[in-house]
């Protein structure tokens, strides 16, 4: 089965820290890109970042540049958001997805995870 | 940035009713790199429609998107029960990737 599980969120102090992760099981890993998508409570979707197959080519959305870096390790099938700076308009539910480097499909994201909930505050 | 702009907000109709929703953006969305998904309460999204008019694995064909450009429509034919959502466009084609912020379709 093709799934995506995040792990990581919780509450933390504004200026703190957080690592996601998302483990993927099911596919072949490396056979596409990678993003982190977030959405705050009871309002719409926010992209957040993504990252290439090969780990080589990263964006970022305005509002997270400087402050979060996504990674994988594709030997082990993880995926990872590292942020810093944390802020109280960071508090959202974070959900990874995946989508195909190559193909008509390619860049849409055709599996997302459940997602893990941050919470930023004092 | 690209901003996409969905309308209307919400909409309230009945089941077998068709519906359209709209997608405009503020410049033209390379290669149509135009997406639509769905959300339900409580669940993560659901990706329906990409490259503007593929339907995605194991989504019934009473959707349908078209358009090109800067303008993109969703089509849902009957409505089912299980229809009644937020949709969600997304453009993929430039960075940052960006999302519109949705249309709620309720039941009346």
């Amino acid at each position: 089965e093709v799934q995506l599980v995040e792990s990581g969120g919780g509450v933390v102090r504004p200026g703190g820290s957080l690592r996601l992760s998302c483990a993927a099981s099911g596919f072949t890993f490396d056979d596409y890109a990678m993003s982190w998508v977030r959405q705050a409570p009871g309002k719409g979707l926010e992209w957040v970042s993504d990252i290439k197959w090969n780990g080589r080519r990263t964006g970022y959305a305005d509002s997270v540049k400087g402050r979060f870096t996504i990674s994988r390790d594709n030997a082990k099938n993880f995926l990872y958001l590292q942020m810093n700076s944390l802020r109280g308009e960071d508090t959202a539910f974070y959900y990874c997805a995946r989508s195909p480097e190559l193909g008509i499909g390619s860049g849409a994201l055709d599996i997302w995870g459940q997602g893990t909930m941050v919470t930023v505050s004092s | 940035e690209i901003v996409l702009t969905q309308s209307p907000g919400t909409l309230s109709l009945s089941p077998g009713e068709r519906v359209t929703l709209s997608c405009r953006a503020s410049q033209t969305v390379t290669s149509s790199y135009l997406a639509w998904y769905q959300q339900k309460p409580g669940q993560a999204p659901r990706l329906l429609i990409y490259a503007a008019s593929t339907r995605a694995t194991g989504i019934p064909d009473r959707f349908s998107g078209s358009g090109s450009g800067t303008d993109f429509t969703l089509s849902i034919s009957r409505l089912e029960p299980e229809d009644f959502a937020v949709y969600y466009c997304q453009q993929y084609g430039t960075s940052p990737r960006t999302f519109g912020q949705g249309t709620k379709l309720e039941i009346k």
